[in-house]
This record gives structure tokens, sequence and C-alpha cells, in this order.
């Protein structure tokens, strides 16, 4: 199976600040990494599919990139409603892996 | 509006079955790919099985020979016939879409139904 790794764990911020969450493949996926956003209580919402791609209606503050194996999340002047937990998950093979998620709390 | 709607969560015993639905409107069940994720209280994201729109269908390694997935198509329903259930299977129960709107991506979500395997 292919292992997704994220880092860090938890993060701490302020509105304003710009982020970057880290997602790590333990084999190359190419490109078939998606990324989801997820609030307590709440079905996750997927934010950016393909590594780079932004799903429609999601802020153009939040942008991501890489391939192979090392893929970043990037949220661009945090807001309010950003503060939740993000999940990468790669749709290379089955079983399709999800990372352990980064929660983004308010500083 | 495309939608999906779980149901038939509970408390169950362990060893016990149960059986998930998942209506589906604004789309057709069986002309897509489908899947089941699920969430442990406070863990993260684990998928569970996907069916293909072929029929084909697969499992993770942690309910595989447990649990079937399944849909009928005069119902626009998919289902989840969960057997032998453990306490780790306790977890909100997502259903989704597989490649609905943008390929290789889980893109509709349910709201989930939680399944509680407890003495």
């Amino acid at each position: 199976d292919i292992q997704m790794t994220q880092s860090p764990s938890s993060l701490s911020a302020s509105v304003g600040d710009s982020v970057t969450l880290t997602c790590r493949a333990s084999q190359s996926i190419g490109t078939y990494l998606n990324w989801y956003q997820q609030k307590p209580g709440k079905a996750p919402k997927l934010l950016i599919y393909a590594a780079s791609s932004l799903q429609s209606g999601v802020p153009s503050r939040f942008s991501g990139s890489g391939s192979g194996t090392d893929f970043t999340l990037t949220i661009g002047g945090l807001q309010p409603e950003d503060f939740a937990t993000y999940y990468c998950q790669q749709s290379y093979t089955t079983p399709y892996t999800f990372g352990q998620g980064t929660k983004l709390e308010i500083k | 509006e495309v939608q999906l709607v779980e149901s038939g969560g509970g408390l169950i015993q362990p060893g016990g079955s149960l059986r998930l639905s998942c209506a589906a409107s604004g789309f057709t069940v069986s002309s897509n790919f489908m899947t089941w994720v699920r969430q442990a209280p406070g863990k993260g994201l684990e998928w569970v099985s996907i069916v293909y729109s072929d029929g084909s269908t697969y499992y993770a390694d942690s309910v595989k020979g447990r649990f079937t997935i399944s849909r009928d198509n005069s119902k626009n329903t998919l289902y989840l016939q969960m057997n032998s259930l453990r306490a780790e299977d306790t977890a909100v129960y997502y259903c989704t879409s597989y490649g609905y709107i943008y390929a290789d991506v889980f893109d509709i979500w349910g709201q989930g139904t939680m399944v509680t395997v407890s003495s």
C-alpha cells in the first residue's frame, strides 16, 4: 500500500498568515494527489485535485503543487473559515490512501 | 442538485451485521464509480470500498471478506453490507462518488452515518 505522510500534524497560525502544508507519498504517484478540507462534524470537501487544480468555487488563496512523492498545499492569507483539518489522498492505485491530516488552528 | 444521503447506521454488538444505504439524487449510481469512506472518532479518513460502473469491486484489506458493496439500480441506491463487525469498525461512514466531476477524486460526499460497534 502507498503510505501518505502529512506534516506538520498540527499548525497554529493567525488570520492573514500564509501557511504551507506538506504531503509525502511512500512511492511515486505522479500527480494523482488530492487535497480535502474537513470542518468538525462535517464531511470532507474537495479543494484541489491532480496536485494543483482548484475545485470550482474554491478561493484562489488555495494552491497546490508537487509531483512524484512530494506535494504541498499553500494557503495565502488565512481567513477565519480556513481553520480546519486538511487531508491529502492518493488516487494512483487502490487502496486509495489518505494522509493522517494536518489540523490548522487559530493562534 | 446532486446529493447523497446515507442511512442505516446505529449501535450494533460485536459480531453483528448492519447494512448502510446511500440514496442518490441528481445523478445515476450505476453509471458512476461509488465508494465508502469511513472515519473513526477523532481519527483520519480511511477508504473502505469502491464499485466501478462495470460492477467490479475492491475493498480495503481491513474489511475484505466481511463487507460487501452493492447497488440497486432501480432505487438508485448504494449499499454497504457489513458482517462480523468489530469494535474497530466504529466510525462515521461516508458514501462518495469517485470521478463524477473530476477524474480520480472523491468529489461528492454524503453527510455520513455513524456506526458504533459495542456490547
